[in-house]
């Protein structure tokens, strides 16, 4: 069966500093990923999707970057964070392909910026 | 532009049956999903259409309407564990991008 892991599940960060979120998925091959924010009470953000390795499609141009260097690996990160990047940050994946329409989430990691 | 409308909150009680309408104006239009996320949690899917008419699974069925660009989530024999956010969400012509919309909160009460 498919599993999707990210880490970590909260992380308190100053203003300024760095970030990388990974997420990795298990039991599948070539599935598209995707990174979504989504700030307290909101809906999901589309940040980034990515259909294969090195392939990555910005949503949203801002202060983060994402990169997938394996095929079930995707990396979110930011060289400076801002107070704006404190959110839920969900990664997901679906059937590679454009198939299907489901989408597995991830648990999410809980960033909030001081 | 590309938007997604939901009622923000709705109540129901116990045992009932209640309706979480979305419409949608998207450049491309593929299927309309429907998502669960409880307090804390990730979203978890709950259906699909991409032509119109009903789909049934179990106590939820999705409805929609392409030509009026509008769905929506039936929900019946309400339980307090449906307590939870409901978001539609349409799949771009591309097939690789979900826009979601903003979310639907919905209370039930005993």
């Amino acid at each position: 069966s498919q599993t999707i892991h990210q880490w970590p599940a909260t992380l308190v960060q100053p203003v300024g500093s760095p970030l990388s979120l990974e997420c990795t998925v298990e039991g599948t091959s070539n599935p598209n990923l995707y990174w979504y924010r989504q700030a307290a009470g909101r809906g999901l953000q589309l940040l980034f999707y990515s259909v294969g390795i090195g392939q990555i499609s910005s949503e949203v141009p801002q202060n983060l970057s994402a990169s997938r260097p394996q095929d079930r690996q995707f990396i979110l990160s930011s060289k400076k964070l801002l107070l704006s990047d404190s959110g839920f940050y969900l990664c997901a994946w679906s059937v590679g392909g454009g198939g299907t329409y489901e989408q597995y989430f991830g648990p999410g990691t809980r960033l909030t910026v001081t | 532009g590309q938007s997604l409308e939901q009622p923000s909150e709705v109540t129901a009680v116990e045992g009932a049956i209640v309706q979480i309408n979305c419409t949608y104006q998207t450049s491309g239009f593929y299927g309309l999903s429907w998502y669960q996320q409880h307090d804390g949690g990730a979203p978890t899917f709950l259906s699909y259409n991409a032509l119109d008419g009903l789909e049934e699974t179990g106590r939820f069925s999705s409805f929609l309407s392409r030509s009026d660009s509008y769905g929506y989530l039936l929900l019946q024999e309400l339980q307090m564990k449906d307590s939870a956010s409901y978001f539609c969400a349409v799949r771009d012509t591309g097939g690789f991008k979900t826009i979601f919309g903003a979310g639907t909160r919905l209370f039930v009460k005993a």
